[in-house]
């Protein structure tokens, strides 16, 4: 059963504790990405990566780290620098033919950070 | 920047009523076109894309999208509602480079039997 797995669902930490986010995909695509859901803003894309070992900053990736050491998995780090973190994150992924990106990307179900 | 616009926040409407929810996207070019729907509860998920050709795109449960290049429009559209429509729904474009995705902010729908 191919998909997107994120781990855990539901997350709570302490103010100025790092935490790490789990997406696995089994899909064999090579990009993944992250997003941050906030009600009425959309989603927002944070990082992604398109090839192991390599990844790009998105449109809000202040305080927020990753790392892409196998291409099925793109943990996300989100650091004590992030002043707002409480948010729904949803990873995705995507294949690439050759130079081409299809950009239909399909998505996990989501981890819900709270901030206590 | 680049940008993709969605003109209703909350949209309100009776089973069976029409359906149609704008979508702006801001830069010109060859442009990949998605909409995206929410359940509640659920993962987001594909309901139908534009790449090239027809215009007029169908996807699952009944909706389609018409793509107006001189409008820099991509609006969705179901001709009857149904209850299990209630959803929130995002329009996406790809960013010039082909790399990610620009969403819009999403409309909720909610659809009273």
């Amino acid at each position: 059963d191919g998909g997107i797995t994120q781990s855990p669902k539901y997350l709570f930490r302490k103010e100025g504790q790092n935490v790490t986010l789990s997406c696995e995909q089994n899909l064999n695509h090579d990009a993944m990405y992250w997003y941050r859901q906030d009600p009425g803003q959309g989603l927002r894309l944070i990082y992604y990566s398109q090839i192991v070992n390599d990844f790009q900053k998105g449109d809000i990736a202040e305080g927020y780290s990753v790392s892409r050491e196998k291409k099925e998995s793109f943990p996300l780090t989100v650091t004590s620098a992030q002043k707002n973190p409480t948010a729904f994150y949803l990873c995705a992924s995507s294949s690439i033919a050759g130079d081409v990106t299809y950009n239909e990307q399909f998505f996990g179900p989501g981890t819900r950070l709270t901030v206590l | 920047a680049q940008s993709v616009s969605q003109h209703n926040h909350h949209v309100i409407l009776s089973e069976a009523a029409s359906l149609e929810l704008g979508c702006n996207y801001s830069y010109g070019g060859t442009v990949n076109l998605f909409w995206y729907v929410q359940y509640p509860g659920q993962h987001l998920q594909l309901l139908l894309k534009y790449f090239s050709g027809d215009p007029l795109v169908k996807g699952i449960k009944g909706f389609e999208a018409e793509f107006i290049k001189s409008k820099f429009s991509f609006n969705l559209r179901k001709p009857s509602v149904q209850w299990s429509d209630t959803a929130e729904y995002f329009c996406a474009a790809a960013n010039q480079a082909g790399t990610a995705l620009i969403f819009g902010k999403g409309t909720t729908l909610s659809v009273s039997s």
